[in-house]
């Protein structure tokens, strides 16, 4: 079983509509996740991080974590074309573990 | 203020040959983690280093070493090639005192082994 697990997708959306992004991780002791961007031939950028159930927004992006279901989500709200990119689920416990990424398309 | 930098850019080595990535960390920082990622996959932690030390280390070879000198840069070598170490290579840094939050990827080394 994979440590961290995302759909690979690719999830395509539509410009202006709310992107659903998940993963579920296996590591009952993890602390914090992480929600990365990376665009194609680029390194990750972090783009939210959250360690308590619930939700955390910054702009766009609305990051929920329920650690009973050991589920972590990314919500990206008005999807614009430059969000186009594979998007990372990261998890802290004694070291960083990364899912595979789901690649998001938004079509204009 | 310069962030993580890396060199090389791109490196094409043989298999059974043996290599070694350099990485500069972002200003302030002082603790370095190294991570393969193949393609189609997601980072996959290697070790970490401060104070010259490793301190942590993924699942990963002894052909795997690393390095890192009072300046707080580090290095990775790679001996004994194999294909499958084709990979792009992330220094990633942070200062000790903050989270995995403060973390900043460099642009990567992109290695092909033939």
């Amino acid at each position: 079983q994979k440590e961290v697990e995302q759909n690979s997708g690719p999830l395509s959306v539509p410009e202006g509509a709310i992107a659903s992004l998940n993963c579920t991780y296996s590591d009952r002791g993890s602390q914090s996740f992480f929600w990365y961007r990376q665009y194609s031939g680029k390194s990750p950028e972090l783009i939210m991080f959250i360690y308590s159930n619930g939700d955390k927004e910054d702009g766009r992006f609305t990051a929920q974590l329920n650690k009973a279901s050991q589920y972590v989500s990314l919500l990206i709200r008005d999807s614009q074309p430059s969000d186009s990119a594979t998007y990372l689920c990261a998890v802290n416990y004694n070291d960083m573990r990364f899912g595979a990424g789901t690649r998001l398309t938004v079509k204009p | 203020d310069a962030g993580v930098t890396q060199s090389p850019t791109h490196l094409i080595k043989t298999r059974g040959q043996q290599v070694t990535l350099r990485c500069s960390p972002k200003s302030g920082h002082d603790t370095v983690s190294w991570y393969q990622q193949a393609l189609g996959q997601g980072p996959q932690f290697i070790f970490q280093y401060y104070e010259e030390e490793e301190r942590q280390r993924g699942n990963f070879p002894d052909r795997f070493s690393g390095h890192q000198f009072p300046n707080y840069s580090s290095e990775l070598n790679v001996n004994a090639l194999l294909l499958g170490d084709s990979a792009l290579y992330l220094c990633a840094s942070r200062p000790l005192a903050g989270g995995p939050s403060e973390q900043y990827f460099g642009p990567g080394t992109r290695l092909t082994v033939t």
